[in-house]
């Protein structure tokens, strides 16, 4: 079975630049989470979506941060405009239901801001 | 969300049990303990999940003491494949409180 899939897998761009990270959740999953690591603050969730309605936002650092979710197959990151301290790898996970169900996530974007 | 204390780092040598502890002493009785694992520049591995009796299954098997205030996640027979950050988080699950809180984890070493 195909896991969360992210896209694209590593992104260097310049600063100023608006940047676009992409996620496919596991077919049949309803709940999705966008998480940043970073050397200095680890993992930490940036917002998460339940039948494709955010719930939770509370992590997201500004407003140069937004996230949408147009159907239950699809979710995007965006970052506009883009600063070096962007610069992390950015994780999606997805799980099904609000119960206990752990969540599956992919293997990142490396996001790289000069 | 309960607070996970875990050692920083531990060794463990090859094909022998990796047991790795953790201790969640203000858990809560609807609170779940979940382990993942991160190996390098890879996404996090779900691994196993418990409430309050012990759990086994193909990767790993988790303790849970009785009081529920510390776990032990134990790798039967680490290979090399097995080094990575191993992170133990609680968490309700219940209603739309999705969230897991990464802590610094435990980096296991497993050494031939």
């Amino acid at each position: 079975d195909a896991g969360v899939i992210q896209s694209p897998r590593h992104e260097v761009t310049e600063m100023g630049q608006e940047v676009t990270l992409r996620c496919k959740p596991i077919s049949g999953h309803n709940s999705l989470f966008w998480y940043r690591q970073t050397m200095m603050r680890g993992l930490e969730l940036l917002i998460y979506f339940n039948n494709n309605v955010p719930i939770d936002d509370s992590g997201m650092p500004e407003d140069r941060f937004s996230a949408k979710m147009p159907n239950a197959s699809f979710s995007t990151l965006k970052i506009q405009p883009s600063e070096p301290r962007d610069s992390a790898v950015y994780f999606c996970a997805s799980t099904v239901g609000a119960g206990n169900q752990p969540q599956h996530f992919g293997d990142g974007t490396r996001l790289s801001i000069l | 969300d309960a607070k996970t204390t875990q050692p920083t780092s531990m060794d463990c040598a090859e094909g022998r049990a990796a047991n790795l502890p953790c201790n969640h002493s203000t858990i809560s009785g609807n609170e779940y303990v979940y382990w993942y694992r991160q190996i390098h520049s890879q996404g996090p591995q779900y691994i196993i999940h418990g409430l309050k009796n012990n759990e086994t299954n193909e990767m790993a098997s988790l303790i849970i003491t009785e009081d529920r205030k510390s776990s032990t996640l134990i790798l039967p027979h680490a290979t090399l494949r097995d080094t990575a950050v191993y992170y133990c988080i609680v968490r309700v699950a219940t209603g739309n409180t999705g969230k897991l809180i990464f802590g610094q984890g435990t980096t296991l070493q497993v050494k031939p």
